[in-house]
């Protein structure tokens, strides 16, 4: 069955840093997703892309995330400077209609 | 953000029993609500999902009503056996804004 990768599934970085998260969405998917889940709290949205462009983003999407379709495979969500609260579960999810596939997740901790 | 809640953060339940997982949202133009199950350090697992023009969806041992009026909906388990134990997520999205909104989750636990 297909399923949406991401890696790396850890990274350790210092504050101020740029980190990039990469995701493989489930191959004939049109819809792409970032979500996040800071510890002890909700699954929050991020961002949504669709067509090449995002078609829309939350509150947390400031000018420091950007999000990327780089070829016919991969999405990536770069955070260019790092902050503490950053830390986190990083879901990807594709989907085709409603329903979202989610990925294992990359944790993010910034030191 | 309260517009989708789950009271309960956990519910503990017999193996062979009925579980009933519930949550509540605020929002009306909700129309398309969706269960999913998560494992420690896994990705939410999409179990079903139901649209706002039915009341009831059916999948094996998992159902889900849902409640328009009352905006309530619940996801039904049975029989509970152990590997469903985990926490539960209830999502609801506006179709054409995509976003899913997520509850806070339940952890539930299926004694032997």
């Amino acid at each position: 069955e297909p399923e949406v990768t991401q890696t790396p599934s850890h990274q350790v970085t210092q504050m101020g840093q740029e980190v990039i998260l990469r995701c493989v969405p489930i191959s004939n998917h049109l819809y792409f997703y970032w979500y996040r889940q800071i510890l002890g709290q909700k699954v929050e949205f991020l961002v949504s892309f669709y067509n090449n462009e995002i078609s829309e983003k939350s509150e947390i999407f400031d000018d420091q995330f950007s999000v990327e379709r780089p070829d016919g495979s991969n999405f990536t969500l770069k955070i260019r400077s790092t902050k503490l609260e950053d830390s986190a579960m990083y879901f990807c999810a594709s989907g085709l209609t409603g329903t979202q596939y989610f990925g294992p997740g990359t944790r993010l901790l910034v030191l | 953000d309260q517009q989708v809640k789950q009271n309960s953060p956990s519910l503990s339940v017999q193996e062979g029993r009925i579980s009933i997982l519930n949550c509540d949202y605020t929002n009306s133009m909700f129309d398309y609500f969706l269960w999913y199950k998560k494992y420690p350090a896994e990705g939410p697992t999409f179990l079903i999902s139901i649209s706002s023009i039915k009341d009831k969806n059916e999948d094996g041992r998992f159902t889900v009503f849902l409640n328009k009026s009352a905006k309530h909906l619940s996801l039904h388990i049975v029989p509970s056996q152990p590997g469903d134990s985990a926490v539960y997520f209830c999502a609801a999205s506006v179709q054409g804004a995509q976003k899913l909104v997520f509850g806070q989750g339940t952890r539930l636990t299926i004694n032997p």
